[in-house]
């Protein structure tokens, strides 16, 4: 199972919005709609923002959110804030019980 | 709170075992499946396991079939990775997370560390 492609970087001033794309097949991101984003700070666990391609965790902000289009799944970062500078993942179901992760991207603040 | 802590990380040797362990809180344990994901230093994230609520089912990445295995016990509220036959490329933060199809909780990791 490869990984799914996600652009290494992507960045933004404050206030701006950022989006990060996430690549997969007919096998996994076009065939379930359990696409998950992770954002990750250095040296922190993963913590979930989007499960189930556009849906939010209670208490992560709305700032945060999720799309899927085909094979291709996306998160927006909308008003950016300094504490949105992290690693971020995707991950989707791949099905018999698989899952597989994108390769990351991380995100600047400028 | 839910709370997720793993334990047993450590240096080892190639072809050698360690056994790691997740103790879970704050939520009902048996209630749910768990899953085992790893992160090689300053790389990307690699799920590599998971098991049912009872323990019946498991599943492994094919990377990891036949050396590592993902267990439970439910009475310590417990979620466990045997990892047998080592390899350097087996060295990473290996995180416990509560399952099934969205990682919707995280431990923070232990590092383990395949080196001679």
């Amino acid at each position: 199972q490869s990984a799914l492609t996600q652009p290494p970087s992507a960045s933004g001033s404050p206030g701006q919005s950022v989006t990060i794309s996430c690549t997969g097949t007919s096998s996994d991101v076009g065939n379930y709609d359990y696409v998950s984003w992770y954002q990750q700070h250095p040296g922190k666990a993963p913590k979930l923002m989007i499960y189930e391609v556009s849906k939010r965790p209670s208490g992560v902000p709305d700032r945060f959110s999720g799309s899927k289009s085909g094979n291709t799944a996306s998160l927006t970062v909308s008003r950016l804030q300094a504490e949105d500078e992290a690693d971020y993942y995707c991950s989707s179901y791949a099905g018999s019980n698989n899952f597989v992760f994108g390769t990351g991207t991380k995100v600047t603040v400028l | 709170e839910v709370q997720l802590v793993e334990s047993g990380g450590g240096l080892v040797q190639p072809g050698g075992s360690l056994r790691l362990s997740c103790a879970a809180s704050g939520f009902t344990f048996n209630n749910y499946w768990m899953t085992w994901v790893r992160q090689a230093p300053g790389k990307g994230l690699e799920w590599v396991a998971n098991i049912k609520q009872d323990g019946s089912e498991k599943f492994h990445v094919d990377s990891v079939k036949g050396r590592f295995s993902i267990s439970r016990d439910n009475a310590k509220n417990s979620l466990y990775l045997q990892m047998n036959s080592l390899r350097a490329e087996d060295t990473a933060v290996y995180y416990c997370a509560r399952s099934p199809l969205t990682f919707d909780y995280w431990g923070q990791g232990t590092l383990v560390t395949v080196s001679s």
